[in-house]
């Protein structure tokens, strides 16, 4: 199975809303409503930040919201912060019964 | 509190096993399963398969079908992740994190084992 496709890397200034994409095919993302999004700083953990299309767990920021559309969902973070500069990565159920990983966006906060 | 703790750091030579382990805490370890991350120097994350530690049924990623074993013994709360015969190529942090079955996402994670594979 191959990894779900996002952008390498995506900016923007403090304040700002910005979006990552990930897309995949109806075999993962267009075919279940779960998909994840995580949250790496350096050398940390990932984190869980949305969890099937569009979940929040207890203690992340509304200012993280995910959706889809078909094949391809969407992060988007709005009222950009300085700690929100991260990798972020998606990850979708597969018709494997596994689970597939997009590559990871390195978000830059200006 | 729902804690992963993971065993530390290993430096092995090529063609040695190793057997790394996650042990849970703060949760019933059997009713949840538990997965295993790579993240290659440098690199993404990639899914390496699961395991419920309950009944012991295992799935893996067809990229780790046959590299490596999954494993758990509930009662002392630990899953395992075990190479019988290191490659370079294995040098990586890995990562225990529990799962939630419904959509297979990973809401705890451990810390990490870095495991680095040098002659």
């Amino acid at each position: 199975q191959s990894a779900l496709t996002q952008p390498a890397s995506v900016s923007g200034s403090p304040g700002q809303s910005i979006t990552i994409s990930c897309t995949g095919t109806s075999s993962d993302v267009g075919g279940y409503n779960y998909v994840s999004w995580y949250q790496q700083h350096p050398g940390k953990a990932p984190k869980l930040m949305i969890y099937e299309v569009s979940n929040r767990p207890s203690g992340v920021p509304d200012r993280f919201s995910g959706s889809k559309s078909g094949n391809t969902a969407s992060l988007t973070i709005s009222g950009l912060q300085a700690e929100d500069e991260a990798d972020y990565y998606c990850s979708s159920y597969t018709s494997s019964s596994t689970v597939v990983f997009g590559g990871g966006t390195k978000l830059t906060v200006l | 509190e729902v804690q992963l703790v993971q065993s530390g750091a290993e430096v092995k030579k090529p063609g040695e096993s190793l057997k790394i382990s996650c042990k849970g805490s703060g949760y019933s370890f059997t009713s949840y399963w538990i997965g295993w991350v790579r993240q290659m120097p440098g690199k993404g994350l990639e899914w390496m398969g699961i395991i419920y530690p309950g009944d012991s049924d295992t799935r893996y990623s067809p990229s780790f079908q046959g590299q490596v074993t999954i494993s758990a013994d509930k009662s002392i709360s630990t899953a395992y992740l075990q190479w019988s015969s290191l490659k370079a190529s294995d040098t990586a942090m890995y990562y225990c994190a529990r799962v939630i079955a419904a959509g297979y996402y990973f809401d705890y994670w451990g810390q990490g084992t870095l495991v680095t594979v040098s002659s």
